[in-house]
């Protein structure tokens, strides 16, 4: 496509289900990062892959949170047993390389009652 | 690691004034700088960056950086602005071609607003 799609753009969830959001990057970039923005808060990185390996999982908050990228393409967050504080923006982009600009999808809205 | 501040949270402008955001970054060798901005309800799109070579950097919709290494520092300016540029600016710094450590880190943001 022409740029990176996410889905859904909002979700709202119960306290304690599992969600997954996904990530379509630009077709041909092979990096591949997840972002989480709170309200008013900055973007908090959560995991970056190369291809589909994830040299950097330094961000991902806890054990609840996993995810996985096939094919070198699309990629799935998952969240288990959500909880209140997971309610944010999560952001994916994606890039050509390492060093090159990094293209951001519109984001899922994540909210969690 | 690296990491980045904006020391300016919220600023407001009139209209046709000039503009600096404050950027500082913290990195142990040379970095790679950005500058996104992200408008209300949108996603975040790069407005200018800087690798390597000549320290002020253009970028889009008329804005521009300079790399200050003896400062650590990367502001952004424009010389006039438009009511159209009140959004929120990140500034972030990459690290990248070190294995384990490729990621973009970003500042905590600085809203722009602008009045009449």
């Amino acid at each position: 496509g022409a740029g990176v799609s996410q889905s859904p753009s909002n979700k709202v969830t119960e306290k304690g289900k599992d969600v997954e959001l996904r990530c379509d990057p630009i077709s041909g970039h092979t990096a591949l990062y997840w972002y989480r923005q709170s309200l008013g808060q900055g973007l908090e990185f959560l995991i970056y892959f190369q291809g589909n390996s994830a040299p950097d999982k330094s961000g991902l908050p806890s054990d609840r949170f996993s995810a996985e990228r096939t094919g070198g393409s699309v990629s799935t967050l998952t969240i288990q047993r959500t909880q209140q504080e997971d309610s944010a923006v999560y952001l994916c982009a994606s890039s050509e390389n390492q060093g090159a600009e990094a293209f951001f999808g519109q984001g899922t809205r994540l909210t969690v009652v | 690691a690296q990491s980045v501040t904006q020391p300016d949270i919220h600023i407001t402008v009139s209209e046709g004034a000039s503009l600096e955001l404050r950027c500082n970054y913290s990195y142990g060798a040379t970095p790679y700088l950005f500058w996104y901005v992200q408008s209300p309800g949108q996603g975040l799109q790069l407005l200018l960056k800087y690798f390597s070579g000549d320290t002020l950097v253009q970028g889009i919709k008329g804005f521009e950086a300079e790399f200050k290494r003896s400062q650590s520092s990367f502001n952004l300016r424009k010389p006039s602005v438009h009511w159209s540029d009140a959004a929120e600016y990140f500034c972030a710094v990459g690290a990248f071609f070190n294995f384990g450590n490729e990621k973009l880190t970003f500042g905590t943001g600085t809203r722009l607003t602008i009045i009449p």
